[in-house]
């Protein structure tokens, strides 16, 4: 079955670095598109960055572009997400999601939490 | 990009039906077959229920549906169940190859 599984969360305090890893199984990692999405605490769903297969393509948020930088190594099968500059309003639980190319997230982790915080 | 615009809560008895209204512009919802339904139950990871409007994945229950008209997409969940009682956000695909989510709609069987 599809499991995905991210770590890397904790405090940091403002302009701090903090890089998140989502580990996948249960498919062809490799085959599909990724995603990171966030959900600050008591707020809704906040999409936050694609990467395609191959890692050709990545787009981001405005709220992270030039902040966030996502990456992914398919021989271990892994996502990354590398958050620079961090400000207080990037709180949130960050979840990795599978995605069908643009479209949709189809299965998602149990999601991490990042404080931002001094 | 502004969050697509849905109810803040939505409440039903059970056995009846309830529509989620998702509204956005021409430069997503409206231009796109692209929106999707995710439930979240509280502490949990959101789950995809409804995707390509219309379409559910296997082992959803035919009481979700999905339609749209316009700039506007719904859900509709028919024989309302205690166990539907979660939050619901609409997503889609944009015009800048971005993803946009919904407020998100607080479903409450009372």
């Amino acid at each position: 079955q599809v499991q995905l599984v991210e770590s890397g969360g904790g405090l940091v305090k403002p302009g701090g670095s903090l890089r998140l890893s989502c580990a996948a199984s249960g498919f062809s990692f490799s085959d599909y598109y990724m995603s990171w999405i966030r959900q600050a605490p008591g707020k809704g769903l906040e999409w936050v960055s694609y990467i395609s297969s191959s890692s050709s393509y990545t787009n981001y948020a405005d709220s992270v572009k030039g902040r966030f930088t996502i990456s992914r190594d398919n021989a271990k099968n892994s996502l990354y997400l590398q958050m620079n500059s961090l400000r207080a309003d990037d709180t949130a639980v960050y979840y990795c999601a599978r995605a069908r190319f643009l479209e949709l997230f189809d299965y998602w982790g149990q999601g991490i939490l990042v404080t931002v915080s001094s | 990009q502004s969050a697509l615009t849905q109810p803040a809560s939505v409440s039903g008895s059970p056995g009846q039906s309830i529509t989620i209204s998702c509204t956005g512009t021409s430069s997503d919802v409206g231009g796109y077959n692209y929106v999707s339904w995710y439930q979240q139950h509280p502490g949990k990871a959101p789950k995809l229920m409804i995707y390509d409007v219309t379409n559910r994945p296997s082992g959803v229950s035919n009481r979700f549906s999905g339609s749209k008209s316009g700039n506007t997409a719904s859900l509709i969940i028919s024989g309302l169940q205690a166990e539907d009682e979660a939050d619901y956000y609409c997503s889609s695909y944009t015009s800048s190859s971005t993803q946009v989510f919904g407020t998100g709609t607080k479903v409450t069987v009372v």
